[in-house]
């Protein structure tokens, strides 16, 4: 059980094109879902935290206007990279929160190459 | 002082060894400590989750937390070469609207055949 997909599991693009990733809870419900990112041997940095169906709430120095996050139903959260640039490369990770539980399950991760 | 303290290694043990992973952490209001695995290039996995002070135990893991020290650790039994991965610890003070995870830097281990 605490299954979370994401989707797609890397991808590359051009600079200045917008990448959508997608992450799913499988077999649960998650009020919360997080989005962090993480640069080689480096431990995650949270972005965002988003809660189904209200606005995300980012962490300092994170651009809401170029991570947009959707969170619109209980198993699936959105992060888009708008007019990705190359220092936006890295491995974007998920994670959800089940109903009433103080731990987070995380995602296979995405790796982002902008070229 | 960072909220929490890992040593980042890297660690490497024979197989078989018992590996000792450990946090420290300074703020007094975590509850819920859990350890993490992390493949290269893989989201982490949740391996052992506990919820105030003592011990548990999951097949060849045993993760300990003593509150009144603030330090928390994670044993592995019978080591493996499966096991050779980066450990996370992370910890959260719980309760609604405080979901957020703190982490620690990860500990790198390499387990030699």
């Amino acid at each position: 059980g605490a299954v979370v997909s994401q989707h797609p599991s890397w991808v590359i693009c051009k600079s200045g094109t917008s990448v959508k990733i997608e992450c799913r809870s499988l077999d649960f419900q998650a009020t919360t879902m997080f989005w962090y990112r993480q640069f080689p041997k480096q431990s995650l940095m949270l972005m965002a935290t988003s809660n189904e169906g209200s606005k995300a709430t980012y962490e300092q120095g994170v651009e809401k206007d170029k991570f947009l996050i959707n969170h619109a139903s209980l198993t699936l959260s959105t992060l888009t990279v708008t007019s990705a640039h190359p220092e936006d490369s890295s491995f974007y990770i998920c994670s959800a929160s089940p109903l009433r539980r103080d731990t987070q399950y995380f995602g296979p991760g995405t790796r982002l190459t902008v070229l | 002082q960072k909220e929490v303290e890992q040593d980042p290694g890297p660690l490497s043990v024979p197989e078989g060894a018992i590996v000792s992973l450990n946090c420290t952490y300074s703020n007094s209001a975590f509850q819920y400590f859990m350890w993490y695995r992390q493949y290269s290039r893989k989201g982490p996995e949740l391996l052992m989750y506990t919820y105030s002070s003592g011990n548990k135990e999951d097949g060849r893991f045993t993760a300990q937390v003593d509150k009144s020290s603030k330090y928390i650790s994670l044993f592995i039994r019978d080591s493996q070469p499966s096991d050779s991965a980066t450990y996370l610890c992370a910890m959260t003070a719980g309760g609604a609207g405080s979901y957020q995870l703190t982490f620690g830097k990860g500990t790198k281990l390499s387990v030699i055949p």
